[in-house]
């Protein structure tokens, strides 16, 4: 089993859509997670940056922690075709420790 | 945010030759940056932690002698790709950690770089 598991996609939703997209884990030791967006042929770009339960808000996204249930979700509301990318979700148990990708989760914003 | 920069953001090459490819932190020092190998429509595969004056600490399966790297200073780090073959050909990136105020680090990635081998 991957300590990280994210549905590789891809998603297709028309523009307007609010997009969900979820990571699983099975590490419990893990405290800090980040979402990153990734377009093609580009290096990822830090989205989201969360520590231990809860949301967080950063205009159209949010991103939700449920460590009971070890699972991460990033909503993007009003989704725009320009979010057309590959969502990486990543955590990791330290502040100052190795992080742990999950796969990607390919995104298309039709118009 | 912080800026990582890679350098080439994409070499051709012929099979046996090396090729170098750095890494650059542009606002900020690191001690530490990662090297990291992307194959199309696959996550992120560590690959290295680039060490400021000590030597890389390699993942396990990753052939040191083969990808070369060198923390030449606080803001540089270079992956050197000896003796390329085609199957080395890949999507390189680095990234370079940072603090934040909350007491951990986040990483920054730079542009990544693609190698072709021929």
């Amino acid at each position: 089993q991957k300590e990280v598991e994210q549905d590789p996609g891809p998603l297709s939703v028309p523009e307007g859509a609010i997009v969900s997209l979820n990571c699983t884990y099975s590490n419990s030791a893990f405290q800090y997670f980040m979402w990153y967006r990734q377009y093609s042929r580009k290096g990822p770009e830090l989205l989201m940056y969360t520590y231990s339960s809860g949301n967080k808000e950063d205009g159209r996204f949010t991103a939700q922690v449920d460590k009971s249930s070890k699972y991460i979700s990033l909503f993007i509301r009003d989704s725009q075709p320009s979010d057309s990318a590959t969502y990486l979700c990543a955590m990791k148990a330290g502040g100052y420790q190795k992080v742990t990708f999950g796969t990607g989760t390919k995104l298309q914003v039709i118009p | 945010g912080a800026v990582v920069s890679q350098h080439p953001s994409w070499v051709i090459c012929k099979s046996g030759t090396s090729v170098k490819i750095e890494c650059r932190s542009l606002d900020f020092q690191a001690t530490t940056m990662f090297w990291y190998r992307q194959f199309p429509k696959q996550s992120l595969m560590l690959m290295a932690t680039s060490n400021e004056g000590s030597k890389a600490t390699y993942e396990q399966g990753v052939e040191k002698d083969k990808f070369l790297i060198n923390h030449a200073s606080l803001t540089l780090s270079t992956l050197t790709v000896t003796s390329a073959h085609p199957e080395d050909s890949s999507f390189y990136i680095c990234s370079a950690p940072r603090g934040t105020s909350g007491g951990a680090d986040t990483q920054y990635f730079g542009p990544g770089t693609r190698l072709t081998v021929l």
